[in-house]
């Protein structure tokens, strides 16, 4: 069973939509969690850190569920510019990052 | 102030052949993560070294190998090259090797074995 696992997609959005995913992971001794975007050919850049309350910035919303590992993101009022591979990640009790495949969004015009 | 560096951005090497990739933190960082990007799969984990000592090593046979320097600066080497090492290959530095010391990537070298 791999480490983190997400929907592939892709998920073909709108502008203005709102979309969301999640992934799961398979340690429960994790200890931090991360979605990073990804833009094609380029390396991965934090998007935001996933706390257990759940956090906000801006038109992202991330969700942790330690019971049932899991960690979801929302984006509201999707941008072209959100366009691209949002990648779960989560960090375990060995403190490497372990990523997921990847979640593709693509916003139309 | 300078984001992660890597050196080089393109290589191409042929099977058999020897490389090394390097790899300059954000000033202050003192950790270096290393991971291999395939297309179409999120980075694996590789090597993380803090303070000059290996803290971490993933599932990779010991044809990779790291160091890191006095000044946090760092290089992997692959020796043996195989076909199935083509991917790119990332350099991220935090702080520390810690759970909330967050990883900034640099922009990867992309390595292709022909």
């Amino acid at each position: 069973r791999k480490e983190v696992e997400q929907d592939p997609g892709p998920f073909n959005v709108p502008e203005g939509a709102t979309v969301a995913f999640n992934c799961t992971y398979s340690n429960s001794a994790s200890q931090s969690f991360f979605w990073y975007r990804q833009d094609c050919r380029k390396e991965p850049k934090l998007l935001m850190s996933v706390y257990s309350s759940g956090n906000e910035d801006g038109r992202f919303t991330a969700q942790l569920n330690r019971a049932s590992q899991y960690i979801s993101l929302l984006i509201r009022d999707s941008k072209l510019s959100d366009s691209a591979t949002y990648l779960c990640v989560v960090k375990g009790d060995d403190y490497k990052l372990s990523f997921g495949a990847g979640t593709t969004v693509t916003v139309r015009a | 102030d300078a984001g992660v560096t890597q050196s080089p951005t393109h290589l191409i090497k042929t099977r058999g052949q020897q490389v090394t990739l390097r790899c300059s933190p954000i000033s202050g960082h003192k950790s270096v993560s290393w991971y291999q990007q395939v297309l179409g799969q999120g980075p694996q984990f590789i090597f993380q070294y803090y303070e000059k000592e290996e803290r971490g090593r993933g599932n990779f046979p010991d044809r990779f190998s790291a160091r890191q320097f006095p000044n946090y600066s760092s290089e992997l080497n692959v020796n043996a090259l195989l076909l199935g090492d083509s991917a790119l290959y990332l350099c991220a530095s935090s702080l520390g090797p810690g759970p909330t010391d967050t990883q900034y990537f640099g922009p990867g070298t992309r390595l292709t074995v022909l």
